[in-house]
């Protein structure tokens, strides 16, 4: 099984250009997440996903927006990219139990703007 | 915010010893989880335990919660050089919260 895959795993960008990052599982998961990841700070949750059609907003939701038309893909868009979004930016997927358990992470999408 | 907040930031131990990291959160929990990242790669999930667990072990893994504190420890035992990688906490924020917070986690360096 693949599990959780993200594409592109390394992108260059300059400023005010847009992107989309794919995230895409196939384990049948209701939730899935995205992540950023900043030296320094952890992981942020950017927004997340309950189920298909539905999207939620994170901690730090600003200048991003998303998309889940397919349970199993999620979507994450940059519109104008700034330097201050250079990160790495993970997807993360969970079954839709509730309490949340395990989240099954992908290998991360490193993104540049310059 | 960040719910959780582990400690140390960093961690150096010799191959065989003991590594013992600390979490500690702000708000209730139905469960709290802890990671592994190795350098690149995406988090790996460990344990859970839940609100109403006070330990759990998992191999090497000792997980310990004490809810009337906020906090949680994870230790490591024997610890070996594969073990070198950061760890982080994770929380959902109890009641009917979906979603989990991250701490920025402990980088522990196991050497040889």
């Amino acid at each position: 099984n693949a599990g959780v895959t993200q594409t592109p795993k390394f992108r260059v960008l300059k400023t005010g250009q847009s992107m989309t990052l794919l995230c895409a599982q196939d384990m049948n998961h209701e939730y899935m997440y995205w992540y950023r990841q900043d030296p320094g700070m952890g992981l942020r949750l950017i927004h997340y996903s309950v189920g298909e059609g539905t999207t939620a907003k994170g901690e730090v939701p600003d200048g991003y927006n998303v998309s889940r038309l397919k349970k199993q893909n999620f979507l994450l868009g940059l519109e104008s990219a700034a330097p201050s979004q250079t990160s790495v930016y993970f997807c993360a997927s969970s079954h839709g139990t509730y309490p949340t358990g395990e989240l099954f992470f992908g290998e991360g999408s490193r993104l540049t703007v310059l | 915010s960040q719910q959780g907040e582990e400690d140390p930031q960093a961690l150096s131990i010799q191959e065989g010893e003991n590594a013992t990291m600390n979490c500690s959160y702000k708000t209730s929990i139905n469960n709290l989880q802890w990671y592994r990242q190795n350098s690149g790669r995406g988090l790996v999930h460990l344990i859970l335990i839940r609100s109403n667990e006070r330990e759990k072990h998992s191999g090497r893994l000792r997980v310990t919660l004490d809810t009337s504190k906020k906090s949680s420890s994870l230790l490591i035992t024997a610890s070996r050089a594969a073990d070198t990688a950061s760890y982080f906490c994770a929380t959902d924020g109890g009641g009917s919260n979906y979603k989990l917070t991250f701490g920025k986690g402990t980088l522990l360096t196991v050497n040889p």
